[in-house]
């Protein structure tokens, strides 16, 4: 089956730095791929709709000058927060779509103390 | 607008015993349905689907979904529910023509043995 990877796994780092989070594709290309955040015991949250080669579209109330993505191929999405601060600690969920499918990947805890 | 609602938080189930997770939806034109299920730190698994075709829906691990247009509905059920079906699961709704997925806030299954 089609598996969609996440780098890193979980993530510590200190207020006021970046952090970059990668999302890939494995074993095909995925036409659009798109961020989630989850909170503990909460459902997912659309963050951004992501497209290769154009610029992404974020939901409404999602800073993209905080929520930098990339998606530089069919096979690979960024994710960088910027200036991280505690209460951009979640779980970040990527999905890749091809298709009507949609294969999400295992996801990141960023924790920023 | 779409949406999806779980209106339980928690289903407490016996082994062996039948397993329902309620889910209710709202979308424009024909919807796309899924369930996903969450172990604890780890992404969605997908379970199935519903897109069109028969109503009733098998999926994975034993798992089968409901389609009820009149009642907007899209159950989740296991004939004999697992200790290993404990975990969080959520449903899933979207447009024909729209990939952007929207989510219920998850229902909690627990499943003693």
């Amino acid at each position: 089956g089609a598996v969609v990877s996440q780098h890193p796994s979980w993530v510590i780092c200190k207020s006021g730095t970046s952090v970059k989070i990668e999302c890939r594709s494995l074993d095909f290309q995925a036409t659009t791929m798109f961020w989630y955040r989850q909170f503990p015991k909460q459902s997912l949250m659309l963050m951004a709709t992501s497209n290769e080669g154009s610029k992404a579209t974020y939901e409404q109330g999602v800073e993209k000058d905080k929520f930098l993505i990339n998606h530089a191929s069919l096979t690979l999405s960024t994710l960088t927060v910027t200036s991280a601060h505690p209460e951009d600690s979640s779980f970040y969920i990527c999905s890749a779509r091809v298709g009507n499918e949609q294969y999400f990947g295992p996801g990141t805890r960023l924790t920023v103390t | 607008a779409q949406s999806v609602a779980q209106p339980e938080d928690q289903v407490n189930v016996a082994e062996g015993n039948p397993l329902t997770v309620k889910c209710t939806y709202s979308v424009s034109g024909n919807p796309y349905l899924f369930w996903y299920v969450q172990y604890p730190n780890r992404g969605l698994q997908f379970l199935l689907k519903y897109i069109t075709g028969d109503n009733l829906v098998k999926g994975s691990y034993g798992f089968e979904a409901e389609f009820n247009k009149s009642q907007t509905s899209f159950h989740l059920k296991k004939p004999s529910a697992l200790v290993s079906d404990s975990a969080l699961y959520f449903c899933a709704v979207r447009g024909s023509n729209d990939y952007k997925l929207s989510f219920g806030a998850g229902t909690t299954v627990t499943v003693r043995a």
